[in-house]
């Protein structure tokens, strides 16, 4: 059965640093988003992503962070300049016109 | 935006019995999903149902959605342990097309005592 990977599971980065999450969204699949959980919290909606350019952004989804499809396969969340804060799992998910999100394993990303 | 809010927080039954999960949103909703996530993984997308649909099966779960309340509630029969996990009601934000955003619930987290 298809799924939806992200790379890498796990990543430690220094306050400042620009980092970015892989995803590989499921083949057939034309509406990818990204997703993010602080521990212990509800997962939040950070951006939605259709026909090359975004859908939909939350409030989270500010200046520091963008989306790319830099080719027909990956799917990626950069963040420019990491903050404490952003330490948390990013989750990335992908859909077809039917609506039902099919999330990916997940990044757990630890801002020092 | 929607506003799914699951209750209770916490549930903890024996195997073999039955868990309901109840969840309730704000405004109107074309659908509403239920998730599951095991702890420290990803989310596993259980069932969809749709606003103009009242109940929805899929092998032990069954769905209910009532619009006029604003809410769904989230049966799971014969428990398992391998059912111990949180479970998300989660709504689109907008009209419920492709590539709305989901919001999600605070979650129960369900304990199955074997």
């Amino acid at each position: 059965e298809p799924e939806v990977t992200q790379t890498p599971s796990h990543q430690v980065t220094q306050m400042g640093q620009e980092v970015i999450l892989r995803c590989v969204p499921i083949s057939n699949h034309l509406y990818f988003y990204w997703y993010r959980q602080i521990l212990g919290q509800k997962v939040e909606f950070l951006v939605s992503f259709y026909n090359n350019e975004i859908s939909e952004k939350s409030e989270i989804f500010d200046d520091q962070f963008s989306v790319e499809r830099p080719d027909g396969s990956n799917f990626t969340l950069k963040i420019r300049s990491t903050k404490l804060e952003d330490s948390a799992m990013y989750f990335c998910a992908s859909s077809t016109a039917q609506e039902t999100q099919y999330f990916g394993p997940g990044t757990r990303l630890l801002v020092l | 935006s929607q506003q799914g809010e699951e209750d209770p927080q916490a549930l903890s039954i024996q195997e073999g019995e039955n868990a309901t999960m109840n969840c309730s949103y704000k405004t109107s909703i074309n659908n509403l999903q239920w998730y599951r996530q095991n702890s420290g993984r990803g989310l596993v997308h259980l069932i969809l149902i749709r606003s103009n649909e009242r109940e929805k099966h899929s092998g032990r779960l069954r769905v209910t959605l009532d619009t006029s309340k604003k809410s769904s509630s989230l049966l799971i029969t014969a428990s398992r342990a391998a059912d111990t996990a949180s479970y998300f009601c989660a709504t689109p934000d907008r009209s419920g097309g492709g590539a709305d955003g989901l919001t999600f619930g605070k979650g129960t987290h369900l304990i199955i005592q074997p």
